[in-house]
């Protein structure tokens, strides 16, 4: 079945780059999310990425994917205590519906 | 758009009591979906709707849960009996289309404490 696997925490310095990795399951995904959330918070769309596409970057972010590899990277640099939160990574089901399947997420800490 | 509106932001009630949360999806979106939170299994899709049909509830866990669409403008998702493993933030989502690349917009969320 389809599944998305993050590692659970990670732990910089302020001002260092920030990588978060991500794998998925499904090779039909074609699109794929990150989304951020700050404590007592929802789910925030931070970036995306089409599954033609090997890299987008958006002002401090950059996604990588590898789909050979079905891997997935967001890349944030300059990392500020602000942007301590969990990230999520997520991939469109398969099939005809919109459902998203969504890892367990990453819990950034950036300490200064 | 005020974005997606969830109530109550908070929930506290007596094990074996009806708790019912509330969403309100952005206008327009045609999907809505109802997602739990908790710490030990992360989050989990429950169900999820499309023009108000409920198109997969695989995801609720027991005949406690049961979630409705009267229109597009509204969802509730209720739990009776409530327990207190049922503890958990619900969020609920909405969308635009199935290849959108806006993904979803959340709600804040409704945490609910089952004492």
């Amino acid at each position: 079945g389809e599944d998305v696997e993050q590692s659970l925490f990670l732990s910089v310095r302020e001002g260092d780059s920030s990588v978060i990795n991500c794998t998925y399951t499904d090779s039909s995904s074609t699109y794929l999310y990150w989304y951020k959330q700050e404590p007592g918070a929802g789910l925030q769309l931070l970036t995306y990425i089409f599954s033609n596409m090997d890299m987008k970057q958006d002002q401090r972010l950059t996604v990588l994917l590898n789909k050979k590899d079905k891997h997935l990277s967001l890349r944030i640099a300059d990392t500020q205590t602000g942007d301590s939160a969990i990230y999520f990574c997520a991939e469109k089901g398969g099939g005809s519906q919109g459902n998203l399947i969504f890892g367990k997420g990453t819990k950034l800490s950036v300490k200064p | 758009d005020a974005g997606v509106i969830q109530s109550p932001r908070h929930e506290v009630t007596e094990m074996g009591q009806e708790v019912t949360l509330r969403c309100k999806p952005i206008s327009g979106h045609d999907y809505l979906f109802w997602y739990r939170q908790t710490m030990m299994r992360g989050l989990e899709l429950l169900i999820y709707f499309n023009n108000n049909v409920p198109i997969d509830d695989s995801g609720m866990p027991e005949d406690r849960f049961s979630a409705k669409m009267p229109n597009a403008s509204f969802s509730t998702l209720k739990i009776q009996p409530s327990e207190p493993r049922d503890s958990a933030v619900y969020f609920c989502a909405s969308s635009l289309g199935i290849l959108s690349n806006y993904g979803y917009t959340f709600g804040s969320g409704t945490r609910l404490t089952v004492v």
